[in-house]
Protein backbone atom coordinates (compact mmCIF):
# COMPACT_ATOMS: atom_id res chain seq x y z
CA UNK A 1 0.00 0.00 0.00
CA UNK A 2 1.20 3.42 -0.76
CA UNK A 3 1.83 5.90 1.79
CA UNK A 4 2.94 9.66 2.16
CA UNK A 5 3.60 10.66 5.63
CA UNK A 6 4.22 14.38 5.82
CA UNK A 7 5.85 16.03 9.04
CA UNK A 8 7.66 19.41 9.75
CA UNK A 9 4.75 21.62 10.04
CA UNK A 10 4.01 24.61 12.33
CA UNK A 11 3.77 27.80 13.42
CA UNK A 12 6.22 30.25 11.91
CA UNK A 13 6.54 33.42 12.04
CA UNK A 14 7.26 35.80 8.92
CA UNK A 15 10.33 35.42 7.42
CA UNK A 16 11.37 32.57 9.38
CA UNK A 17 12.22 29.13 7.52
CA UNK A 18 10.62 25.33 8.00
CA UNK A 19 11.62 22.04 6.43
CA UNK A 20 9.09 19.63 5.31
CA UNK A 21 9.42 16.03 5.08
CA UNK A 22 7.53 13.51 3.66
CA UNK A 23 8.05 9.62 3.97
CA UNK A 24 7.48 7.21 1.00
CA UNK A 25 6.40 3.76 1.86
CA UNK A 26 4.26 0.81 -0.53
CA UNK A 27 6.36 1.82 -3.91
CA UNK A 28 9.77 2.26 -5.02
CA UNK A 29 10.58 6.02 -4.03
CA UNK A 30 13.63 6.14 -6.28
CA UNK A 31 11.70 5.67 -9.95
CA UNK A 32 8.78 8.22 -8.76
CA UNK A 33 8.58 12.03 -9.68
CA UNK A 34 7.49 13.80 -6.88
CA UNK A 35 5.58 17.15 -6.40
CA UNK A 36 4.28 19.11 -3.33
CA UNK A 37 1.06 20.68 -3.63
CA UNK A 38 -0.94 23.16 -1.35
CA UNK A 39 -3.90 24.44 0.19
CA UNK A 40 -4.54 27.66 2.08
CA UNK A 41 -7.81 27.48 4.50
CA UNK A 42 -10.64 27.57 2.70
CA UNK A 43 -9.15 27.88 -0.43
CA UNK A 44 -8.07 25.75 -3.35
CA UNK A 45 -5.24 23.25 -4.57
CA UNK A 46 -1.84 25.22 -5.51
CA UNK A 47 0.78 23.19 -7.41
CA UNK A 48 4.40 24.46 -5.72
CA UNK A 49 7.03 22.16 -6.94
CA UNK A 50 8.27 19.28 -8.79
CA UNK A 51 11.23 16.94 -8.71
CA UNK A 52 12.37 14.32 -11.28
CA UNK A 53 12.91 10.77 -10.17
CA UNK A 54 16.86 11.27 -10.23
CA UNK A 55 16.30 15.02 -8.90
CA UNK A 56 17.80 16.42 -11.97
CA UNK A 57 14.92 18.27 -13.00
CA UNK A 58 12.87 20.54 -10.83
CA UNK A 59 10.42 23.10 -11.46
CA UNK A 60 8.83 25.73 -8.83
CA UNK A 61 5.48 28.05 -9.05
CA UNK A 62 6.25 31.76 -9.85
CA UNK A 63 5.18 32.19 -5.89
CA UNK A 64 7.31 29.96 -4.47
CA UNK A 65 10.32 30.71 -6.94
CA UNK A 66 13.73 31.69 -4.85
CA UNK A 67 12.20 30.91 -1.35
CA UNK A 68 11.34 27.00 -1.58
CA UNK A 69 13.82 24.61 -2.45
CA UNK A 70 12.58 20.54 -3.25
CA UNK A 71 14.97 17.83 -2.93
CA UNK A 72 14.87 13.98 -2.19
CA UNK A 73 16.80 11.60 -0.64
CA UNK A 74 16.21 8.17 -2.46
CA UNK A 75 18.31 5.87 -0.10
CA UNK A 76 15.81 7.38 2.51
CA UNK A 77 12.73 7.48 0.60
CA UNK A 78 12.20 10.97 1.61
CA UNK A 79 11.07 13.93 -0.25
CA UNK A 80 11.74 17.14 1.82
CA UNK A 81 10.79 20.87 1.15
CA UNK A 82 12.84 23.43 2.75
CA UNK A 83 10.70 26.87 2.81
CA UNK A 84 12.76 30.01 3.49
CA UNK A 85 11.40 33.99 3.66
CA UNK A 86 8.01 32.48 5.10
CA UNK A 87 5.02 34.97 4.19
CA UNK A 88 1.26 34.81 5.88
CA UNK A 89 0.41 33.75 2.07
CA UNK A 90 2.12 30.63 2.27
CA UNK A 91 -0.24 29.50 5.11
CA UNK A 92 -1.53 26.42 4.05
CA UNK A 93 -1.69 22.52 4.19
CA UNK A 94 1.01 20.87 2.12
CA UNK A 95 0.51 17.65 0.38
CA UNK A 96 3.70 15.64 -0.85
CA UNK A 97 2.14 14.18 -3.90
CA UNK A 98 3.29 11.46 -6.79
CA UNK A 99 4.14 12.51 -10.20
CA UNK A 100 1.30 11.59 -11.60
CA UNK A 101 -1.10 12.88 -8.92
CA UNK A 102 -2.02 9.72 -8.14
CA UNK A 103 -1.18 9.08 -4.62
CA UNK A 104 -1.36 11.79 -1.94
CA UNK A 105 -0.24 12.16 1.66
CA UNK A 106 -2.53 13.45 4.17
CA UNK A 107 -1.07 17.24 4.53
CA UNK A 108 0.73 19.00 6.99
CA UNK A 109 -0.27 22.32 7.69
CA UNK A 110 2.15 25.42 8.18
CA UNK A 111 0.92 28.62 9.60
CA UNK A 112 2.89 31.78 8.81
CA UNK A 113 2.04 34.71 11.94
CA UNK A 114 3.55 36.54 14.52
CA UNK B 1 -0.03 30.41 -18.18
CA UNK B 2 -3.00 28.22 -18.76
CA UNK B 3 -5.62 28.89 -16.24
CA UNK B 4 -8.54 26.83 -15.57
CA UNK B 5 -12.13 27.98 -14.78
CA UNK B 6 -14.59 25.91 -13.49
CA UNK B 7 -18.49 25.97 -13.93
CA UNK B 8 -20.81 26.84 -11.90
CA UNK B 9 -19.13 27.58 -8.75
CA UNK B 10 -21.62 25.33 -6.39
CA UNK B 11 -24.07 22.70 -7.54
CA UNK B 12 -26.92 21.93 -5.74
CA UNK B 13 -28.18 18.44 -6.57
CA UNK B 14 -30.08 15.46 -5.46
CA UNK B 15 -29.21 11.89 -5.04
CA UNK B 16 -30.07 9.69 -7.65
CA UNK B 17 -29.63 12.98 -10.14
CA UNK B 18 -26.95 13.83 -12.69
CA UNK B 19 -24.13 16.00 -12.44
CA UNK B 20 -22.34 17.87 -15.09
CA UNK B 21 -19.23 19.94 -14.30
CA UNK B 22 -17.27 22.44 -16.41
CA UNK B 23 -13.70 22.71 -16.64
CA UNK B 24 -12.59 25.79 -19.13
CA UNK B 25 -8.90 26.36 -20.36
CA UNK B 26 -7.61 29.53 -21.79
CA UNK B 27 -5.96 27.78 -24.12
CA UNK B 28 -5.65 24.35 -25.63
CA UNK B 29 -5.12 21.62 -23.32
CA UNK B 30 -3.41 18.17 -24.27
CA UNK B 31 -6.39 15.55 -23.70
CA UNK B 32 -3.28 13.44 -21.83
CA UNK B 33 -3.06 16.05 -19.66
CA UNK B 34 -6.16 16.94 -17.93
CA UNK B 35 -7.63 15.69 -14.91
CA UNK B 36 -10.36 15.67 -12.28
CA UNK B 37 -10.08 15.04 -8.23
CA UNK B 38 -12.47 14.86 -5.48
CA UNK B 39 -12.21 16.49 -2.03
CA UNK B 40 -14.00 15.60 1.38
CA UNK B 41 -13.83 18.01 4.17
CA UNK B 42 -10.52 16.77 5.91
CA UNK B 43 -9.38 14.73 3.17
CA UNK B 44 -6.75 15.02 0.82
CA UNK B 45 -7.90 14.95 -3.10
CA UNK B 46 -8.25 11.80 -4.31
CA UNK B 47 -7.77 11.35 -8.28
CA UNK B 48 -10.33 10.29 -10.50
CA UNK B 49 -9.76 11.01 -14.26
CA UNK B 50 -6.59 11.48 -15.90
CA UNK B 51 -6.38 11.91 -19.21
CA UNK B 52 -9.37 13.45 -19.97
CA UNK B 53 -11.34 10.07 -19.79
CA UNK B 54 -9.41 7.31 -17.67
CA UNK B 55 -10.68 6.59 -14.51
CA UNK B 56 -8.30 6.29 -12.10
CA UNK B 57 -8.00 2.86 -10.38
CA UNK B 58 -11.14 1.56 -7.91
CA UNK B 59 -13.25 5.01 -9.61
CA UNK B 60 -16.46 3.79 -10.02
CA UNK B 61 -18.46 4.06 -13.33
CA UNK B 62 -20.56 6.35 -12.40
CA UNK B 63 -17.57 9.18 -12.78
CA UNK B 64 -17.28 10.36 -16.44
CA UNK B 65 -14.67 12.43 -18.21
CA UNK B 66 -15.00 13.91 -22.00
CA UNK B 67 -13.81 16.77 -23.49
CA UNK B 68 -10.86 18.30 -25.89
CA UNK B 69 -8.99 21.81 -26.60
CA UNK B 70 -10.77 23.90 -24.23
CA UNK B 71 -13.65 22.12 -22.87
CA UNK B 72 -13.49 19.91 -20.65
CA UNK B 73 -16.38 17.46 -18.26
CA UNK B 74 -16.76 15.75 -15.69
CA UNK B 75 -20.06 13.85 -15.48
CA UNK B 76 -21.55 11.67 -12.26
CA UNK B 77 -24.18 9.98 -14.19
CA UNK B 78 -26.12 9.01 -10.79
CA UNK B 79 -25.12 10.53 -7.85
CA UNK B 80 -24.28 8.52 -4.79
CA UNK B 81 -24.77 10.45 -0.81
CA UNK B 82 -20.82 10.01 -1.11
CA UNK B 83 -20.46 12.21 -4.41
CA UNK B 84 -20.99 15.16 -2.45
CA UNK B 85 -17.53 17.25 -2.66
CA UNK B 86 -15.40 20.05 -3.92
CA UNK B 87 -14.52 18.75 -7.23
CA UNK B 88 -10.89 20.50 -9.38
CA UNK B 89 -9.76 19.88 -12.40
CA UNK B 90 -5.79 19.98 -13.40
CA UNK B 91 -3.67 20.74 -16.78
CA UNK B 92 -0.77 18.33 -15.64
CA UNK B 93 1.95 16.99 -17.83
CA UNK B 94 5.36 17.89 -18.92
CA UNK B 95 5.74 21.40 -18.62
CA UNK B 96 4.53 23.72 -15.35
CA UNK B 97 2.82 24.99 -13.63
CA UNK B 98 0.48 22.39 -13.32
CA UNK B 99 -2.49 24.94 -12.42
CA UNK B 100 -5.69 23.72 -10.83
CA UNK B 101 -9.21 24.81 -11.17
CA UNK B 102 -10.72 27.27 -8.24
CA UNK B 103 -12.92 24.28 -7.87
CA UNK B 104 -17.02 23.10 -7.98
CA UNK B 105 -18.59 22.59 -4.42
CA UNK B 106 -21.26 19.83 -5.12
CA UNK B 107 -23.93 19.98 -2.50
CA UNK B 108 -27.10 18.14 -1.50
CA UNK B 109 -30.63 20.02 -2.82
Amino acid sequence: EVQLVESGGGLVQPRGSLRLSCAASGFTFSTYEMNWVRQAPGKGLEWVSYISSSGSTIYYADSVKGRFTISRDNAKSSLYLQMNSLRAEDTAVYYCVTGYFDYWGQGTLVTVSS
Amino acid sequence: EIVLTQSPGTLSLSPGERATLSCRASQTVSSSYLAWYQQKPGQAPRLLIYGASSRATGIPDRFSGSGSGTDFTLTISRLEPEDFAVYYCQRCGSSPPYTFGQGTKLEIK
